[in-house]
């Protein structure tokens, strides 16, 4: 149990286009979203907290009008990178839990390159 | 915000020695998680270890919540062992996991 799929797992566009990311729980349901960012050889670094029905809360110094998330149901958590540039190439990866004490799971995690 | 240290950064091993690697966090805590970061990118939930002992194989974590660390033992390594170690901790009071550096392991046939 407790799967967390994310989609796609790869992506590749050209600057100034948007992209979004997927996040899903399969088999539970998460009132809350995590969003990361990993750049190469560095650690995990936390984008926001997706919250259902309401809005994303974001770490500091992380553009909410670039990184548009969306937690529109108890399923479902999207991040839209908006008009894409070279520099917001990168490992993006979302995780969800199904209660406050229990593990958090992630997904596989979408590469995205801009060029 | 809760920090989480891990250590050693580095660390090469000849196949069947055995390992402790340390995570070091900042606040009391009431989620401590381990994963491994495969070549690929995914991780992989190790332990759940808010507090106590748990073991699966050859991998073993304590977390001594009131000293404020987390050992992972990994026994017998296998080259299949290698990649990217990490610590995570969840703290109530802030709502959201943080992520040590990590320990990036190469295990040696």
């Amino acid at each position: 149990g407790a799967v967390v799929s994310q989609h796609p797992s790869w992506v590749i566009c050209k600057s100034g286009t948007s992209v979004k990311i997927e996040c899903r729980s399969l088999d539970f349901q998460a009132t809350t979203m995590f969003w990361y960012r990993q750049f190469p050889k560095q650690s995990l670094m936390l984008m926001a907290t997706s919250n259902e029905g309401s809005k994303a809360t974001y770490e500091q110094g992380v553009e909410k009008d670039k990184f548009l998330i969306n937690h529109a149901s108890l399923t479902l958590s999207t991040l839209t990178v908006t008009s894409a540039h070279p520099e917001d190439s990168s490992f993006y990866i979302c995780s969800a839990r199904q209660g406050n004490d229990s593990p958090l799971h992630f997904g596989n995690g979408t590469r995205l390159t801009v060029t | 915000g809760i920090q989480v240290e891990q250590s050693p950064p580095d660390l090469i091993l000849q196949e069947g020695a055995n390992s402790t690697l340390r995570c070091n966090f900042s606040d009391s805590v009431n989620n401590l998680q381990w994963f491994h970061q495969n070549p690929w990118g995914q991780l992989i939930n190790l332990f759940y270890i808010p507090s106590g002992t748990k073991q699966n194989g050859r991998l073993s974590a304590t977390t001594v919540a009131t000293e404020r660390y987390s050992l992972l033992y990994i026994s017998s390594s296998q080259t299949t062992d290698s990649g990217v170690y990490f610590c995570a901790a969840f703290s109530g009071g802030y709502n959201k996991l943080i992520f040590g550096a990590g320990t990036r392991l190469a295990v040696h046939p």
